[in-house]
């Protein structure tokens, strides 16, 4: 069976610091994706970056990268730089079958000033 | 700009009543088309995979009678909690997904059941 952990339940960081959220990943499938999105207190879902398991570097997108270790099966996510409006949910997902996802517990992320 | 449009975002109802909450996407022709549900401090866990044209698949646990799926046309699908009880009081959230995309979300709706 397909699972995201997120072994983070919050983190404090100082603005203008990178963070790095946890994530690690289990499944018998060869090709799969794995996603990061932000959800602020709104409750939108907002796509942050995705990692496709035969991708042989490293997704980035402006200031945020997945640091994606296959034989580990982790895909920890960093933002460099933060600000706070960064101060979100953040939730790691995999894509199985049939454009699914399941998702993680989740990283409450708090940005102090 | 969005893609997937959903309304309402915000409802109040009382026990015993149905809600119909409406997904669109906006840009693209979904065949299929997903919804969530995510209780306070909790994760997004799936409900049903909605079909056009044919029946939703109901993940385990969930009620098919009591959340009824309907995708009509390529653009929309609609959930409707039927006889809606307190506990039903969750986020809901639709999303679509298309071949090498990401999937993209709804802004979601928060029902409340008084």
């Amino acid at each position: 069976a397909q699972k995201i952990t997120q072994t983070q339940p919050g983190m404090f960081v100082q603005e203008k610091e990178a963070v790095t959220l946890d994530c690690t990943y289990d499944t018998s499938d060869q090709s799969y994706g794995l996603f990061w999105y932000k959800q602020p207190s709104s409750g939108e879902m907002i796509f942050l970056i995705y990692q496709g398991s035969y991708d042989e570097q490293n997704a980035t997108e402006g200031r945020y990268s997945l640091n994606f270790q296959k034989a580990r099966k982790s895909a920890n996510l960093v933002i460099s730089a933060s600000q706070l409006g960064d101060s979100a949910m953040y939730f790691c997902a995999m894509r199985v079958q049939a454009q699914k996802l399941v998702f993680g517990q989740g990283t409450r992320l708090t940005i102090n000033p | 700009g969005a893609v997937v449009s959903q309304h309402p975002s915000r409802v109040i109802c009382k026990s015993g009543t149905s809600v119909k909450i409406e997904c669109r996407s906006l840009d693209f022709q979904a065949t299929t088309m997903f919804w969530y549900r995510q209780f306070p401090k909790q994760s997004l866990m799936l409900m049903a995979t909605s079909n056009e044209g044919s029946k939703a698949t109901y993940e385990q646990g969930v009620e098919k009678d009591k959340f009824l799926i309907n995708h009509a046309s390529l653009t929309l699908s609609t959930l409707t909690v039927t006889s809606a009880h307190p506990e039903d009081s969750s986020f809901y959230i639709c999303s679509r997904g298309r071949p090498n995309s990401p999937l993209h979300f709804g802004n979601g709706t928060r029902l409340t059941v008084t």
